[in-house]
């Protein structure tokens, strides 16, 4: 059973729409993550929020909006995106101390038309 | 910034042969070290982690050695079997301020039956 719950587990849309993914987690984790995996390649951090402030930004282009509301809360949202948006979008916490592991949720596969 | 080299890129196993994959990476400054597995459209799951103040770590089949003077971190995989078949990620990170992970390129493990 994954502890980080991601939703939608697939997302369809256009690049004029606007949509959200969102991650939750349970386990009282402070620090949350959310990355970026393509095909065949590692995952490519994107941002990275300790204690509900972003406190990691990968240089991503503005139409990626990250938002923490609460401390079990993550959502991405995402407007007018590039066909080469598309990819596998992961979602991870951790304990916000040294050393610590990272758990993924399962991803939202997002395919952008 | 940190950067983690990963090799071989794919290996191929006879079950009950042992595997090694192997990382280097560059930030003298990073002291936690994950190794992750991640099957055919599912998320990256911890399977083991090692920290810097320690040089080797054992469970059940799976190890990690560390050698922080030479930068280089091992996995090492005892009686193999066909389940092990997968992706597998190192990562490295820091433990004050950027915790994110840096990962590997990644080892696609095949092991025939």
């Amino acid at each position: 059973d994954t502890e980080v719950t991601q939703t939608p587990k697939h997302l369809v849309m256009g690049m004029t729409n606007k949509k959200s993914l969102k991650c939750e987690q349970h386990m009282g984790h402070r620090a949350m993550y959310w990355y970026k995996q393509k095909a065949k390649k590692p995952p490519e951090l994107m941002f990275v929020y300790s204690y509900e402030k972003l406190s990691i930004n990968e240089s991503v282009p503005s139409r990626f909006s990250p938002e923490c509301p609460n401390s079990s809360l993550l959502n991405l949202h995402l407007h007018a995106l590039q066909p080469e948006d598309s990819a596998l979008y992961l979602c991870a916490s951790s304990q916000e101390r040294y050393g610590q592991p990272q758990h993924f949720g399962d991803g939202t596969r997002l395919s952008i038309l | 910034g940190e950067n983690v080299e990963q090799h071989p890129s794919t290996l191929s196993v006879q079950e009950g042969d042992s595997a090694v994959i192997k990382c280097t990476y560059s930030d003298s400054a990073s002291n936690y070290f994950p190794w992750y597995k991640q099957e055919l459209g599912k998320r990256p799951q911890l399977i083991i982690d090692i920290r810097s103040n320690v040089g080797e770590k054992k469970d059940q089949r799976i190890a990690v050695t560390l050698n922080k003077t030479a930068k280089h971190f091992s996995l090492h995989i005892t009686e193999t079997q066909p389940e092990d078949s997968a992706v597998y990620f190192c990562a490295a990170s820091m433990g004050t301020g950027r915790r994110a992970l840096t990962f590997g390129s990644g080892t696609r493990l095949q092991v025939q039956p």
